[in-house]
């Protein structure tokens, strides 16, 4: 079945410390997408790449980077200066930026000692 | 983008319909209703979307009202499984549009 993979879904780390979430698509979708949750907060955009080797900051790119060296794979590194990073983090695709449906991961919950 | 209006939590019996309203008075001509659901701790799943028409499919309707300034969600028999948040979110079909994810409704289903 196509859909997205994130690992790990749990992962406790500790202040100061770099993190990679990973991100993995076979849907063939050429945009994938960051998206942090805080409890009971909508959905925020950190990064989005609309075709490989591209990508662009979305509303709160600080303290995170990304890359986008296939097709299928948009990894999240939140870094030490993030400063608050604990947080539940989703990884999203669409077949083409900002078109049509966006189909999700199950998300990456990340909690910061 | 056109901003969106969710209640933000609602109860409703099992077997039920229930019925989410969202209001959108400032949707422009090309934007779509785009409704997703959001199971604790999991990912938003899509759930259905419309223009004009009133759309059906597996999961739930959607009616949108003649001058599209308001749309209601609605699960015909709903079942514990549907608690869930869900989302509203108006949006071009196409371009350089985001997806906007408020905070949603927050749908209890009690047995």
């Amino acid at each position: 079945d196509g859909g997205i993979t994130q690992s790990p879904k749990y992962l406790f780390r500790k202040e100061g410390q770099n993190v990679t979430l990973s991100c993995e698509q076979n849907l063939n979708h050429d945009a994938m997408y960051w998206y942090r949750q805080d409890p009971g907060q909508g959905l925020r955009l950190i990064y989005y790449s609309q075709i490989v080797n591209d990508f662009q900051k979305g509303d709160i790119a600080e303290g995170y980077s990304v890359s986008r060296e296939k097709k299928e794979s948009f990894p999240l590194t939140v870094t030490s200066a993030q400063k608050n990073p604990t947080a539940f983090y989703l990884c999203a695709s669409s077949i083409r930026l900002y078109t049509g449906e966006l189909f999700f991961g199950e998300g990456s919950r990340l909690t910061v000692l | 983008d056109a901003k969106t209006t969710q209640p933000p939590s609602m109860d409703c019996a099992e077997g039920r319909a229930a019925n989410l309203p969202c209001n959108h008075s400032t949707i422009s001509g090309n934007e779509y209703v785009y409704w997703y659901r959001q199971i604790h701790s999991q990912g938003p799943q899509y759930i259905i979307h419309g223009l004009k028409n009133n759309e059906t499919n597996e999961m739930a309707s959607l009616i949108i009202t003649e001058d599209r300034k308001s749309s209601t969600l609605i699960l015909p028999h709903a079942t514990l499984r549907d608690t869930a948040v869900y989302y509203c979110i108006v949006r071009a079909s196409s371009g350089t549009y985001k997806y906007i994810f408020g905070t949603g409704t927050r749908l209890k289903v009690l047995a």
